[in-house]
Formats: C-alpha cells, structure tokens, sequence
C-alpha cells in the first residue's frame, strides 16, 4: 500500500511564471485535501475533494490558484503569475471519507516551491 | 471558529527525559476530532494519533501517551524516555464533522532531543 505521493518535491520559479503541482491519494481514499505551509507554521487549509467534486475553497485560495481532480483520482494545484507571497510547502493529504466523521488524513511529503 | 494553541516554540531536552508537549483547542461544536502529527525535517506529516470529543480515555502507545481533558480544552502529549529520533516539530489540530473535516493546525512546538 503506497502513501500519498506528490511531485515535484521542489520547485524554484520566476515570480510571474505559472506553476502547476501534482499529488497522487492513496488509491482508496476518496477525499483529498490540499494545505499550504509557511516557514514556523503550521499548514493552512486550502481546498479539499471528494471524489471529482471540490466541495470547499478557503479565502486563501485567490484567483490565481486553481485545483481539480479528474476522474476522482490524482490531482493538480496550479498557480498563476507567480508572487514572491506564493513560495511555501503545498501538502497534500488524502482520506476515506465515512458518515461517521473524523476520518484520518494521510500526508504527502510536500512540494517545496521558491518564487524569486 | 477552530483554533488550536500550542505555546511551547520550542523545547530541548536530554536524551532519556520525560516531555510533555500542550495543546489546547477552542470550538463550538460538540462532536470533534484531535490529532497529532509529528512533522521532521524531511517534511512529511508523519500522523501519530486521533480521538474523538466523545472519548476522553487517556491513550499510551509504547514510549507515547496522549491525555484528553474536555474540562480544560486540553490534548497534551508526552514522550516518556525520549531519544534522538524524536527530534523534530509536533503539530496539533482539530476537524469537525461540519466542516468538512479540514485539519486545523496549531503552530507547532519544535522538540530537540540530544546527547
């Protein structure tokens, strides 16, 4: 059973340039959660799926990010233009959603990106 | 709102000393979850444990343990006889069955363990 698994691990970019992250869920998991990560905090929600559907959007997330999941499966977060604001971890963690609540995420080991 | 406080920054301590690292949470809902992560240097959120609002027994997994407090908002956990490979940023946070279950993070407490 392999983990979440995301690519790339790093990513340096010019300020204005587009960058576009992908994270693969454990293949079972129907949910899966997208999180940014500033130096000496702790990840801040982004967006989150399930299945295809992109049920919630944080005010985090400007204009400038756009997230999908085709087919329910992998998916990407991509960033446009660039700023220098932008450069974090993105993590991406996925779960099996049950009625019950609470389910456990599992953590993807992060893209690192750098705008400079 | 959630919110989740770790006070402690940063903690260091000698190789086989007892720790405790705090968290306290604030939310309004009834039914809650409470985890810990333990996050080292290479990045990943390595996930440790979950309890629910409902389950207030304290827990012990080998070297670890986790005590619940509904009275005080607290989720405090303790690293018995730590080591080395303990070192790194331990993460608290909370989801609720309404909010679609997102993870809210407290910032952190950074444990070094050393020789």
């Amino acid at each position: 059973d392999t983990g979440v698994s995301q690519d790339p691990r790093h990513k340096i970019t010019k300020r204005g340039q587009n960058v576009t992250f992908r994270c693969d869920p454990i293949s079972e998991h129907n949910r899966l959660y997208w999180y940014r990560q500033t130096l000496g905090q702790g990840p801040e929600f982004l967006t989150y799926f399930q299945n295809e559907a992109q049920l919630e959007k944080s005010r985090l997330l400007s204009d400038r990010f756009s997230a999908e999941r085709p087919k329910g499966s992998f998916s990407t977060l991509e960033i446009q233009r660039t700023e220098q604001g932008d450069s974090a971890m993105y993590l991406c963690a996925s779960s099996l959603y049950s009625t019950g609540g609470g389910e456990t995420q599992y953590f993807g080991p992060g893209t690192r990106l750098l705008v400079l | 709102a959630q919110k989740v406080t770790q006070a402690q920054t940063e903690i260091s301590v000698v190789e086989k000393e007892d720790v405790t690292l705090d968290c306290v949470y604030e939310t309004r809902d009834t039914t809650y979850y409470l985890f810990w992560y333990k996050q080292p240097p290479s990045g990943e959120l390595v996930f440790l444990i979950r309890r629910n609002s409902f389950d207030e027994q304290n827990e012990i997994s080998g070297r670890y343990s986790w005590n619940f407090q509904k009275s005080t908002s607290s989720f405090n956990f303790t690293i018995t006889a730590s080591q080395v490979v303990d070192s790194a940023v331990y993460f608290c946070a909370l989801s609720y069955t309404g909010g679609g279950n997102k993870l809210t993070f407290g910032t952190g407490t950074q444990l070094k363990v050393e020789l």
